[in-house]
């Protein structure tokens, strides 16, 4: 259980249009999921936290209008990279928590498989 | 100085040795301790998680925090070719859901 996709897996778009990740718990409702951003040989850095129904969380130094999250659903978020520029080709990994697994205060993410974006 | 620091390596291993990684950071509120593995273009998958200091074993796998020192280790004993994959420690403060993450360990075990 406590599986999490993602589509595209990859994807390639031109400078200046607009790309579509999608993000879903397959098994299990995830009230929050979190985008991460993996840059080559850098660690995961979290982009923004989704709540379901609500505004999304961005952490410092992530434009809001260029990265439109949406978290209509309990089982979908998604990441929309608006006029994609070559600097923002990379590794963008989604997590789920699990509402109903806390074991010793401890709430686990299950990460979806990523999706590769490469702007031309 | 970052949070977390991690040695990127990468470590090559025969099959069989006994593989030894760390991480150090610098947050004193870190309160669980994390390790994922990763394999190439894929997500993050949870090996272990410890909560404050002390170790833990599953299996060929240990994890050891030292909340002192602010050093964590994992050690996997008898590792097999299938253990290569990229490494994460990954920490979080009591009460916060938001997981700070080293740059990861490339690990490959040789047949």
């Amino acid at each position: 259980g406590a599986v999490v996709s993602q589509h595209p897996s990859w994807v390639i778009c031109k400078s200046g249009t607009s790309v579509k990740i999608e993000c879903r718990s397959l098994d299990f409702q995830a009230t929050t999921m979190f985008w991460y951003r993996q840059f080559p040989k850098q660690s995961l850095m979290l982009m923004a936290t989704s709540n379901e129904g609500s505004k999304a969380t961005y952490e410092q130094g992530v434009e809001k209008d260029k990265f439109l999250i949406n978290h209509a659903s309990l089982t979908l978020s998604t990441l929309t990279v608006t006029s994609a520029h070559p600097e923002d080709s990379s590794f963008y990994i989604c997590s789920a928590l699990t509402s109903g697994r806390v074991v010793e205060g401890f709430n686990e993410q299950f990460f979806g498989p990523g999706t590769r974006l490469t702007v031309l | 100085q970052k949070e977390v620091e991690q040695d990127p390596g990468p470590l090559s291993v025969p099959e069989g040795a006994i593989v030894s990684l760390n991480c150090t950071y610098s947050n004193s509120a870190f309160q669980y301790f994390m390790w994922y593995r990763q394999y190439s273009r894929k997500g993050p998958e949870l090996l272990m998680y410890t909560y404050s200091s002390g170790n833990k074993e599953d299996g060929r796998f240990t994890a050891q925090v030292d909340k002192s020192s602010k050093y964590i280790s994992l050690f996997i004993r008898d590792s097999q070719p299938s253990d290569s994959a990229t490494y994460l420690c990954a920490m979080k403060g009591a009460g916060s859901y938001q997981l700070t993450f080293g740059k990861g360990t490339k690990l490959s075990v040789i047949p």
